[in-house]
């Protein structure tokens, strides 16, 4: 069965670095997605993209996020200038379609721990 | 009021035992629904969608009140393997694209 994948599945950086978290959606979907879950909080929307551009984000993805598709394969998330706070799973996801009835496919997840 | 609500756990219940979870939303423009499982620091997984008529998959029944704005989820005969975090999950369409709006979990321990 096609999977959503991400790289690294772990990320240690010190406070005010940048990271950018990897991801490889399945190959005919067109909709994708960022999530992050803090440690025993719930999972939060952070963003959507679909034709190469932004098609929602949450509060929580202000100006220190960046996403890209830099390729035809991978979907990126930068994050800027990291604080302590950002630590948490990251979890990327795609859909083939944007209708809402069309669940989600999510990866396994990247652990960003900053320092 | 929190957007989509759900107990708060843990569960705990013996093997074969029938187990009922509840689920509660906000925002009556809700579209579509879904349950997934999510294993301890592992990815959420699509267990089923909900639909308007009810729904079920083998020991998985799944039942929808928009009027209640309210969304269950049974587990019959419930095996070691259904112990998991159970998250309600619910999408809805803003500026036309479907944005998911996830419960915190409930946590469900099956026992021998």
């Amino acid at each position: 069965e096609p999977e959503v994948t991400q790289t690294p599945s772990h990320q240690v950086t010190q406070m005010g670095q940048e990271v950018i978290l990897r991801c490889v959606p399945i190959s005919n979907h067109l909709y994708f997605y960022w999530y992050r879950q803090i440690l025993g909080q719930k999972v939060e929307f952070l963003v959507s993209f679909y034709n190469n551009e932004i098609s929602e984000k949450s509060e929580i993805f202000d100006d220190q996020f960046s996403v890209e598709r830099p390729d035809g394969s991978n979907f990126t998330l930068k994050i800027r200038s990291t604080k302590l706070e950002d630590s948490a799973m990251y979890f990327c996801a795609s859909s083939g379609q944007g209708q809402s009835n069309q669940p989600q496919h999510f990866g396994d997840g990247t652990r960003l721990s900053i320092l | 009021r929190k957007e989509v609500e759900q107990d708060p756990g843990p569960f705990n219940v013996p093997e074969g035992a029938t187990v009922a979870f509840n689920c509660t939303y906000s925002n009556s423009a809700s579209q579509s629904f879904f349950w997934y499982r999510q294993d301890c620091r592992k990815e959420p997984k699509l267990l089923m969608s909900v639909y308007s008529s009810g729904n079920e998959d083998g020991r998985f029944t799944a039942q929808l009140n928009r009027a209640s704005q309210y969304i269950s989820l049974l587990i019959r005969d419930s095996k070691l393997s259904d112990s998991a975090t159970y998250l309600c999950v619910v999408n809805a369409r803003r500026s036309g694209y479907s944005t998911l709006t996830f419960g915190k979990g409930t946590m469900l321990l099956v026992s021998p």
